[in-house]
């Protein structure tokens, strides 16, 4: 089995706070995925990082993959009530998607 | 608009009634995804379907749950049954390709499970 462990689980800071979402397994991807979903919508894709040790900016925030291809990071810098959301990992090299277990971030004014 | 499209947005059922929820995907997206999702948990991985290939089914949590996809497009999940613990957002999602290589997953805004 595929598992993609998240870590925090939940995250509550306020504003400006920096903050790091971690995503680890033990299986090799071939490439990762982050998503951010809202209340009352579907995830939205963030980024996807495929090279080892690739390091990706988005605005604020900035993803990592591990060398190995088992891990990733995601990092956001001054966060800001924007940020809040449920952050998902999904690993990509099976027959199928493999979803994280889930940060939910709280960022508050 | 062009993206994933599902129906009901929510649905009130009585236990022991059976429920349809539909997934139209993104015209040309040969990889459609059916997820479950508890209250504020992450995503559980329901069924796959890739092309012409049989569906990975390997998350149906019983024999209760059911999917088909009609002529590689629309796809509805069906629960037989329901129970109490089938309450949840059900959430589907359609990629352009799949397998080993899949692309980014656009998901719609799910349909939204109580069952009394």
């Amino acid at each position: 089995t595929q598992l993609l462990e998240q870590s925090p689980q939940f995250l509550s800071i306020q504003e400006g706070e920096n903050l790091t979402v971690y995503c680890n397994s033990s299986s090799v991807f071939s490439s990762l995925q982050w998503y951010r979903q809202e209340p009352g919508e579907g995830p939205v894709l963030l980024v996807t990082v495929v090279t080892g040790g690739e390091v990706k900016k988005l605005k604020r925030l900035t993803f990592q993959f591990g060398d190995a291809r088992k891990d990733s990071s995601l990092h956001i810098t001054a966060a800001q009530p924007g940020d809040t959301g449920l952050y998902l990992c999904a690993g990509s090299g099976f027959q199928k998607l493999v979803f994280g277990t889930g940060t939910r971030l709280l960022v508050s004014p | 608009g062009a993206g994933v499209s599902q129906s009901p947005s929510n649905k009130v059922t009585e236990k022991g009634k059976d429920v349809e929820l539909r997934c139209d995907p993104i015209s040309g997206h040969t990889a459609l995804y059916w997820y479950r999702q508890s209250l504020g948990q992450g995503l559980e991985f329901l069924i796959y379907f890739q092309g012409n290939s049989a569906p990975d089914k390997s998350g149906l949590p019983s024999d209760r749950f059911s999917a088909e996809r009609t002529g590689g497009s629309v796809s509805t999940l069906t629960i037989q049954r329901t129970q109490q613990e089938d309450s949840a957002v059900y959430l589907c999602a359609s990629s352009l390709v799949g397998g080993r290589a899949t692309g980014e997953l656009f998901f719609g805004e799910g349909s939204r499970l109580t069952v009394l």
